[in-house]
């Protein structure tokens, strides 16, 4: 059975300070890998995706992450946070098994201060 | 736009009522799903279909049941509400392989009183 941890459920950080979001998946499979963003009262929207190839994973807003398989990890970063930045990060895992859902991590509010 | 529309976006339920969620895409996706959020818990799969016609029980089934009759549609229902069902119910489609991420639509707020 696959599964998510994410560490920490609040991150705070300073404007123009770099935004380090861990994620930790088990899977009994090759897993894909996806960081999704909520910002209040809207639905998810995906970031970035890890499926094959490159470990280094560049998404959208300035956003990265890196598979580190033999860590099974998955962390998100960016170098400088941004106001805009604050919302709440969603770490998944998917397998390519008959159903093919996302399950997902508990979440991680990021909060940017001024 | 091409997306996932869900309605309603909020609704107030009383104990024991019940009520039906539309989930509807334009994307030809065959793949479509139902989660529940709750603070601190992620998103839980509800129920699930992997084509028109079929649907299949996720994590947290209990006190829900779903139809795919088209395959733009995925409806959720609750056919007697419980103040636990109050949460923010979260449709979601994708293309066939695991490797495509979900589309989510935006979301229905439930409150059950």
């Amino acid at each position: 059975a696959q599964s998510v941890t994410q560490l920490g459920s609040h991150v705070s950080v300073s404007e123009g300070a770099l935004v380090l979001l861990r994620c930790n998946y088990s899977s009994s499979v090759p897993p894909y890998l996806f960081w999704y963003v909520q910002y209040p009262n809207q639905g998810l929207q995906l970031l970035l995706k890890y499926t094959t190839g490159a470990t280094l994973v560049k998404g959208i807003n300035g956003f990265e992450a890196e598979f580190k398989k033999s860590e099974t990890s998955f962390h998100l970063t960016k170098p400088s946070a941004h106001m805009s930045d604050a919302a709440e990060y969603f770490c998944a895992v998917s397998e390519d098994t008959g159903r093919r859902a996302l399950t997902f991590g508990s979440g991680t509010r990021l909060q940017v201060q001024p | 736009n091409a997306g996932v529309t869900q309605t309603p976006k909020f609704r107030v339920l009383k104990t024991g009522q019940s009520m039906t969620l539309l989930c509807a895409q334009d994307m030809n996706h065959e793949y479509m799903y139902w989660y529940r959020q709750d603070p601190g818990m992620g998103l839980r799969l509800i129920h699930y279909s992997v084509g028109e016609g079929t649907t299949a029980k996720g994590e947290v089934p209990d006190g829900y049941n779903v139809s795919r009759l088209k395959k733009q549609n995925f409806l959720l229902g609750l056919e007697s509400a419980a103040p636990s069902q109050t949460s923010v119910y979260f449709c979601a489609s994708r293309y066939g392989g695991a490797n495509y991420g979900y589309t989510f639509g935006s979301g229905t707020r439930l409150t059950v009183v």
